[in-house]
């Protein structure tokens, strides 16, 4: 059974980066699929914020580029997210996912609540 | 980019009712979308996905239908725990995906 599970601090400054891993079990992340991070502000919708090929290929929200990176660590079968200059503004529940070209989105991660706060 | 534009936003319904939420792409996204669903404080759960398969285990009260640039989510007769917020998200161009604004059902 595939398991996506987010780990990263809860509370990050102002200006600082944001950093999360999403630990992949149960199946290895050198496949053919995507790995993603989503998040969900309070009280708001889905946003999709870039994934990661197994080839190492990235893809980002548009919106986002700039501050967004994401990268694959085949060996510890985990893949992170890097979201620098945050503001209040990127306080969300953030998501990794596994996606697939044919299937879309099939498996979720739990979540990680991650404020951004002075 | 792909937008998906998902109405209505929210609904009010009573249980037995019959449902429908739509979703329509900005382009043509052939049958490469899904539907989830999501309560407070859980990550989305997979429903449907290409666009009318229903996912292991979901009721059979919920269908999908749609192709190109239009989709519905039709749940045949509401049970109290399908309150909750619906999305869709489209997969078309992948890696990249595209995530309706959601459609938030409340009990009448």
């Amino acid at each position: 059974q595939v398991q996506l599970q987010e780990s990263g601090p809860a509370l990050v400054k102002p200006s600082e980066t944001l950093s999360l891993t999403c630990t992949v079990s149960g199946f290895s992340i050198n496949s053919y699929y995507s790995w993603g991070w989503i998040r969900q502000p309070p009280g708001k919708g889905l946003e999709w914020l870039g994934s990661i090929l197994h080839s190492g290929s990235v893809y980002y929200n548009s919106s986002l580029w700039s501050r967004v990176t994401v990268s694959l660590d085949t060996s510890k079968n985990h893949f992170s997210l890097r979201l620098s200059s945050v503001t209040a503004a990127d306080t969300a529940v953030y998501y990794c996912a596994r996606i697939g070209d044919k299937d879309g989105l099939d498996v979720w991660g739990q979540g990680t609540t991650v404020t951004v706060s002075s | 980019d792909i937008r998906m534009t998902q109405s209505p936003s929210s609904l009010s319904a009573s249980v037995g009712d019959r449902v429908t939420i739509t979703c329509r792409a900005s382009q043509d996204i052939r049958n490469e979308l899904g539907w989830f669903q999501q309560k407070p404080g859980k990550a989305p759960k997979r429903l449907i996905y290409g666009a009318s398969i229903l996912q292991s285990g979901v009721p059979s009260r919920f269908s999908g239908s749609g192709s190109g640039r239009e989709f519905t989510l039709t749940i045949s007769s509401l049970q109290p725990e399908d309150f909750a917020t619906y999305y869709c998200l489209q997969h078309n161009s992948y890696p990249r995906i595209t995530f309706g604004q959601g459609t938030r059902l409340e009990i009448k």
